[in-house]
């Protein structure tokens, strides 16, 4: 089944303690991006990826590194969590201009 | 760069009424434009899109109609049914790095 998996989908933590979210997809897209989405303010993308090894900020990239060794994963790194990246956050992945595939979401609190 | 502004940001309709969303670009190279659905809890999830050599797209009771001349483009919904309830995002590609840009969401009500 085509899909795209996040990891954790729930996590409660303190400020400072790095962590990692994990994204990965199955369809061989080249195309990756996280979002993040806080009531009221719609979708906002952080980093995006266009293929393995090529990465570039979105409108909202402070406070977030990403990395992209393999096709298949992207995974967001928060090195030292604040509490206004409390969020959720989608992974997505598609083909160049082809329709985007969305993980099922990470809520994360950063207490 | 693109911006893309979409209207409104809510929208109350009866049930069995048709519901039409707006959205605008700036970037006349855009040639990509989604439409996604998300209920509360879950994912975006693709419900119809356009791509610019294209005026009109219709899927039962969903249509998308573009006017490139003017930069808009928007969602029809017809008929419309309680589960139609959830946010709708419209959304462009910059056609120079494939990077699609977002609307900030219509929340759609269907009332009973």
């Amino acid at each position: 089944e085509a899909q795209v998996t996040q990891n954790p989908r729930y996590l409660i933590t303190v400020t400072g303690k790095k962590l990692t979210v994990t994204c990965s997809q199955n369809m061989n897209h080249e195309y990756m991006s996280w979002y993040r989405q806080d009531p009221g303010l719609g979708l906002r993308q952080i980093y995006y990826s266009m293929n393995v090894e090529v990465t570039d900020k979105g409108d909202v990239p402070e406070g977030y590194k990403v990395s992209r060794k393999e096709k298949r994963n992207f995974p967001l790194i928060l090195e030292s969590p604040s509490p206004n990246q409390t969020s959720l956050y989608f992974c997505a992945s598609s083909w160049v201009n082809q329709p985007q595939h969305f993980g099922d979401g990470t809520r994360l609190s950063i207490l | 760069g693109e911006n893309v502004e979409q209207h409104p940001s809510t929208l109350s309709v009866q049930e069995g009424d048709s519901a039409v969303i707006k959205c605008t670009y700036s970037d006349s190279a855009s040639n990509y434009f989604p439409w996604y659905k998300q209920e509360l809890g879950k994912r975006p999830q693709l419900i119809i899109d356009i791509r610019s050599n294209v005026g009109e797209k219709k899927d039962q009771r969903i249509a998308v109609t573009l006017n490139k001349t003017a930069k808009h483009f928007s969602l029809h919904i017809t008929e419309t049914q309680p589960e139609d309830s959830a946010v709708y995002f419209c959304a462009a590609n910059m056609d120079s790095n494939y990077q699609l840009i977002w609307g900030a969401g219509t929340k759609l009500i269907i009332k009973p």
